[in-house]
């Protein structure tokens, strides 16, 4: 079965430090894995996607992620945290079973940027 | 914000009652979904529409009947629910060119209160 873990419920960051938010996933064959952020009574926002080709991924509002496949990681991260940065990010893989589009999402973890 | 816009934002209501949820997509998309956010627990695909047919029931109680009309509009009625359904329900669509790929984009969700 496939699945996606994030092992932090909360990662606390000092703005202007870099910041890390961990993935890990569990896929048979090539996974696609995607990033989306979710702000207090939003809907989620998404952030980045890994295909194919180039392990680092540059997404939306400075965020980037690195496909590890040995690693089986899609961690997020961003040079320089700012406190607006602070909300509730998912990670996500693609169900290729039956081709229905289906996400499968981690639990989400907070991230807590402090001034 | 996202071009999936979906009413109404907040609902209240008692079990006994029949209620519908709206989303409609403005992105050109083909493809629209329902999944449910619940408290402590990762987003759970409900129903997927692909050129308005049904591609996707991830065993859903039938208290719970999505309706597509057409490729920008997505319902789901409610009836007889029970406490444990309130939640966040979400909408999305994508593109639809390879369900497998597509990126989804997201509405703000309503938030169900069942009584």
């Amino acid at each position: 079965a496939q699945s996606v873990a994030q092992p932090e419920d909360q990662v606390n960051v000092a703005e202007g430090n870099p910041l890390t938010v961990k993935c890990t996933y569990s896929v048979s064959g090539n996974p696609y894995l995607f990033w989306y952020v979710q702000y207090p009574n939003r809907g989620l926002q998404f952030l980045l996607k890994y295909i194919t080709g180039d392990n680092l991924v540059k997404g939306s509002y400075g965020f980037e992620a690195e496909f590890n496949k040995s690693q089986t990681s899609f961690h997020l991260k961003k040079p320089s945290a700012l406190v607006s940065d602070s909300a509730l990010y998912f990670c996500a893989v693609r169900d290729r079973v039956g081709n229905t589009g289906k996400l499968i999402f981690g639990q989400g973890t907070t991230l807590q940027v402090k001034p | 914000e996202t071009g999936v816009t979906q009413t109404p934002r907040h609902l209240v209501m008692g079990m006994t009652n029949k209620k519908s949820l709206k989303c409609e997509q403005h992105l050109g998309h083909n493809a629209m979904y329902w999944y449910k956010q619940s408290a402590k627990k990762p987003l759970e695909l409900m129903f997927v529409y692909s050129l308005e047919e049904r591609v996707e029931n991830n065993s859903v109680p039938s208290r719970f009947s999505p309706e597509c009309p057409n490729s920008s509009h997505l319902f789901l009625h409610l009836h007889t629910l029970q406490p444990e359904d309130s939640a966040l329900y979400l909408c999305a669509s994508s593109q639809d060119r390879d369900l497998s790929t597509d990126t989804q984009y997201f509405g703000p969700g309503t938030r169900l209160t069942v009584l």
